[in-house]
């Protein structure tokens, strides 16, 4: 089976520029999850959603950060305007149902200079 | 406040030894514990889980052991091979579905012939 595939693998932006990156989770998988690890620090929530409704986004900080999973299917996580702070990896993650097992991709790396 | 703490940030031991990972955690809310294992540039990926009413989950290596009245939680890898150096995380769950995972810093175990 095909994996979480993301792209893209690494950007450098400047600050105050936007950016999206994209998810393809893996088939059949319902739950989407984007999750931000700052280097030197733990994967951290940032969304859930359960096919195309939102689960959890109480750790997205909504005045930059915006995310949608139309279909179901495909997921885009956007900032506008970026921060410094955001430098991290975006890290995306399916699961079958909200199962433990959930398989994350490769992730973004994103550099905000 | 960080709630799930990994207070090793780098492990290092001889191939052949045990490998013993260790975690702690405060949130007394939280009844399912996982290892998540991560290469350099590539996503996390799940190791080995623990519900709480278990005090130990053993898979081929790897053994996972909980304590719940001193909230911690180790992972034991015997023997150990270089091919297990890698960051390692623990992760909590207050649910059993494993939804909204809370991370560690990660563990960095080097595994040297």
């Amino acid at each position: 089976e095909a994996g979480v595939a993301q792209s893209p693998r690494y950007k450098i932006i400047e600050k105050r520029q936007s950016v999206a990156f994209w998810c393809n989770p893996i088939s059949g998988h319902a739950t989407l999850y984007w999750y931000q690890q700052i280097l030197g620090q733990g994967p951290k929530l940032l969304i859930q959603f359960q096919n195309n409704g939102v689960v959890d986004d109480s750790q997205l900080p909504k005045d930059r950060f915006s995310a949608e999973r139309l279909k179901g299917v495909d997921s885009t996580l956007k900032i506008q305007p970026a921060k410094l702070e955001d430098s991290a990896v975006y890290l995306c993650a399916s699961s079958l149902a909200t199962d433990y097992g959930y398989t994350f991709g490769s992730g973004t790396r994103l550099t905000v200079v | 406040d960080q709630q799930v703490k990994q207070n090793s940030p780098s492990l290092s031991v001889q191939e052949g030894r045990i490998s013993i990972l260790n975690c702690d955690y405060t949130n007394s809310m939280f009844d399912y514990f996982l290892w998540y294992k991560k290469y350099p540039a590539e996503g996390p990926t799940f190791l080995i889980s623990i519900s709480s009413i278990k005090d130990k989950n053993e898979d081929g290596r790897f053994t996972v052991f909980l304590n719940k009245s001193a909230k911690h939680l180790s992972l034991h890898i015997v023997p150990s091979q270089p091919g297990d150096s890698a960051v390692y995380f623990c992760a909590a769950s207050a649910d059993t579905s494993g939804s909204r995972l809370t991370f560690g810093e990660g563990t960095q175990l080097t595994v040297n012939p």
